[in-house]
C-alpha cells in the first residue's frame, strides 16, 4: 500500500489561508469518507484535526476545514496563526482494511 | 481525563524481540478500536497495526505483518504490540492511539500517547 501524496512544504503569512492536498487512489481516499488530518509539533504526539473528511473534533478551531474531490482530500487553514506552524499528515482507510498516511507537509508561517 | 501511556521500548539487538504496552485510562477501553503508529527519526508517521474493540479483528501494515502481533486485554485496559525479528529499520517512536470507532482503522485516531522509543542496534 503506497503512502498518500502530500506536498513537502507550504507556507503562508499570518492571517492568510493555505491549503494542503492529499492525493490517493480510488482504493483509499476516493473510495471512502474516512480521511483524517493530524497536526504534529516538533517532539510532540500527533493531534487529530479533521476526521471523516470534513468533521472537526471538539476543541479544534473552526479555522481548520477539510474537503475531498475524487481521489484528493484537502486541509484548509484560514486566518493563519504562528501556532499553526507544524507538520500535517493526512490518513485514509483503505480497501485492504488498513490505514495509510501521507508523507507529511511542513507548514511554515512566515 | 483520557490518557494513554506507552511502555516497553528500549535498545534491542537486531533479530531481538520487544513487547510494547499501552495503559489506557479515562474512557471505556473496551468500546474502542486501538492502533499503533510509529515514526522513525526525522521521518513521517507510519501506521503499524490496529485491533477492534473486542479484539476479534486485527490488521497490519504490509511492512510488519510477518513479525508483529497486536493484542489487548480489556480487563486490564491495556494494548500490546509484540515485535519479533527486529531490524534497524524498525527504530522509531511507537505511539499508541485510540480510534474514534469500535471498528479498527476507520474514523481517525483522537487520543495519542506520548510514545515509547524503540532502538534496534548492535
Amino acid at each position: 500500500q503506497s503512502a498518500l501524496t502530500q506536498p513537502a512544504s507550504v507556507s503562508g503569512s499570518p492571517g492568510q489561508s493555505i491549503t494542503i492536498s492529499c492525493t490517493g487512489t480510488s482504493s483509499d481516499v476516493g473510495g471512502y469518507n474516512y480521511v483524517s488530518w493530524y497536526q504534529q509539533h516538533p517532539g510532540k504526539a500527533p493531534k487529530l484535526m479533521i476526521y471523516d473528511v470534513t468533521n472537526r473534533p471538539s476543541g479544534v478551531s473552526n479555522r481548520f476545514s477539510g474537503s475531498k474531490s475524487g481521489n484528493t482530500a484537502s486541509l484548509t487553514i484560514s486566518g493563519l496563526q504562528a501556532e499553526d506552524e507544524a507538520d500535517y499528515y493526512c490518513s485514509s482507510y483503505t480497501s485492504s482494511s488498513i490505514v495509510v498516511f501521507g508523507g507529511g507537509t511542513k507548514l511554515t508561517v512566515l | 481525563e483520557v490518557h494513554l501511556v506507552e511502555s516497553g521500548g528500549g535498545l534491542v539487538q537486531p533479530g531481538g524481540s520487544l513487547r510494547l504496552s499501552c495503559a489506557a485510562s479515562g474512557f471505556t477501553f473496551s468500546s474502542y478500536a486501538m492502533s499503533w503508529v510509529r515514526q522513525a527519526p526525522g521521518k513521517g508517521l507510519e501506521w503499524v497495526s490496529a485491533i477492534g474493540a473486542t479484539g476479534t479483528g486485527t490488521y497490519y501494515a504490509d511492512s510488519v505483518k510477518a513479525w508483529v502481533t497486536i493484542s489487548r486485554d480489556n480487563s486490564k485496559n491495556t494494548l500490546f504490540l509484540q515485535m519479533n525479528s527486529l531490524r534497524a529499520e524498525d527504530t522509531a517512536v511507537y505511539y499508541c492511539a485510540k480510534d474514534r470507532s469500535v471498528v479498527a482503522a476507520m474514523g481517525g485516531m483522537d487520543v495519542w500517547g506520548k510514545g515509547t522509543t524503540v532502538t534496534v542496534s548492535s
